[in-house]
């Protein structure tokens, strides 16, 4: 079926550094995306969303960045902490139908060194 | 804000034996909950779908008379996995659908010996 996938599996940067991790979707019917940091042993943790409305979002050192013409998605960190080394993970979901589960991708592992 | 307490959030079983895990939402009522399993370095993949008062929707290869869901309360679903095998080992998560969004469970390292 149809899943999320990620165009770089790890991404090593300098404290400081601006990140960027991408994402690239198939499932065109897809209308509601979110960002996810995950720590070891623990669960997601949401950072932004966005919807099919919109291409840029921002948030607290974060920027997502949707291109439903080529189905990407980007998530931008400003200044990167070592405490932002993590994996992340971008979900969709067709928002439209109720009890509609989140679908991941593969995952990128940031490191950040200082 | 809104709380998902997924409990335990380890255990050790012996091959054979079943083990459950409990998902509840603390502070509002979850209709939807969903099941993930997350093996070492890959991604979350969606087990099953859990309603409140009906029947779980399992994805396509889950084995749903070996991974049991109960959802009876608006509050509270479990995922019984029966007979287990070290393969079951893995980091299981739940999720609930809110109208404002997903909340996640902290998750449940299962490690079958």
């Amino acid at each position: 079926g149809e899943s999320v996938g990620l165009h770089l599996p790890t991404l090593s940067v300098q404290e400081g550094d601006n990140s960027i991790i991408n994402c690239a979707y198939s499932n065109s019917a897809s209308d509601y995306f979110i960002w996810y940091k995950q720590e070891s042993g623990k669960g997601p943790q949401f950072i932004i969303d966005i919807r099919s409305n919109m291409d840029k979002r921002q948030g607290q050192r974060v920027t997502v960045l949707l291109n439903k013409t080529v189905k990407h998605l980007s998530l931008q960190i400003a200044a990167t902490q070592p405490g932002d080394s993590a994996v992340y993970f971008c979900a969709e979901n067709i928002k439209g139908r109720a009890g509609t589960a989140l679908i991941f991708g593969k995952g990128t592992t940031l490191s950040v060194s200082s | 804000g809104a709380v998902v307490s997924q409990h335990p959030s380890w255990v050790i079983c012996k091959s054979g034996t079943s083990v459950k895990i409990e998902c509840r939402s603390l502070d509002f009522q979850a209709t939807t909950m969903f099941w993930y399993r997350q093996f070492p370095k890959q991604s979350l993949m969606l087990m099953a779908t859990s309603n409140e008062g009906s029947k779980a929707t399992y994805e396509q290869g889950v084995e749903k008379d070996k991974f049991l869901i109960n959802h009876a309360s608006l509050t509270l679903s479990t995922l019984t996995v029966t007979s287990a095998h070290p393969e079951d080992s893995s980091f299981y998560i739940c999720s609930a659908d809110r109208v404002n969004g997903y909340t996640f469970g902290s998750g449940t390292r299962l490690t079958v010996v």
